[in-house]
């Protein structure tokens, strides 16, 4: 199985932009499904979109008009941009993968996201 | 959205116990319905896809059933390194869901 190595900031304040990348150490890149998922204390997993390596997506309408997701094939790398964050979008976010689409097979480590003034 | 919703939300068992938790959905997810396990401070992991199809690696011991709403996860013979939480998640239709969880103890 690969690993994905999942990098980016933790802690920001709000209004500002979640940036989180996600590197994929071996295993083929394309043919996959590329998800980002959340876990928060009171909502539990919250999944936020997909993107397969082709570049087509599907987002969670609940956070679809502030969510990019992003491929770059020659990077073996996958990102998530999220804008104009608040207190409730702090959790910890997982990058993670199928193939098929809908199934997370392969999961990051996890990054704690914080949001404070 | 699907709603998925798990029973019970948490439990505990003693080693060795047969544990049943059920995932009942809002609607009709076919078989598209998979079982993760998230060890406390881990990343989840994949048990079960396709509502019984056991991932590559995962103990015998954990086996699920269902289909349309109404789906188990069985572990037949309960670990002490099977304390967790326990996640279904549905992918018949977007958005993807989770449900809530099961937390599981040992006594």
């Amino acid at each position: 199985q690969a690993q994905l190595q999942q990098r980016g900031a933790g802690l920001l304040k709000p209004s500002e932009t979640l940036s989180l990348d996600c590197v994929v150490h071996g295993g083929s890149f394309n043919g996959r499904y590329y998800n980002w998922i959340r876990l928060t204390p009171g909502k539990g997993l919250e999944w936020i979109g997909e993107m397969s390596s082709g570049g087509s997506t599907n987002y969670n309408p609940s956070l679809k008009s502030r969510v990019t997701m992003s491929v770059d094939a020659s990077r073996n790398q996958f990102s998530l941009r999220l804008k104009s964050v608040t207190a409730a979008d702090a959790a910890v976010y997982f990058c993670a993968r199928g193939p098929p689409a809908g199934i997370a097979v392969e999961w990051g480590q996890g990054t704690l996201v914080t949001v404070s003034s | 959205d699907i709603q998925l919703t798990q029973s019970p939300s948490s439990l505990s068992a003693s080693v060795g116990d047969r544990v049943n938790i059920t995932c009942q959905a809002s609607q009709d997810v076919s078989d598209y319905l998979n079982w993760y396990q998230r060890r406390p401070g881990k990343a989840p992991m994949l048990l079960i896809y396709d509502v019984s199809k056991l991932e590559t690696g995962v103990p015998s011991r954990f086996n699920g059933r269902g289909s349309g709403t109404d789906f188990t996860l069985t572990i037949t013979s309960l670990q002490p390194e099977d304390i967790a939480t326990y996640y279904c998640q549905q992918y018949g239709d977007l958005p993807y869901t989770f449900g809530q969880g099961t937390r599981l103890e040992i006594k």
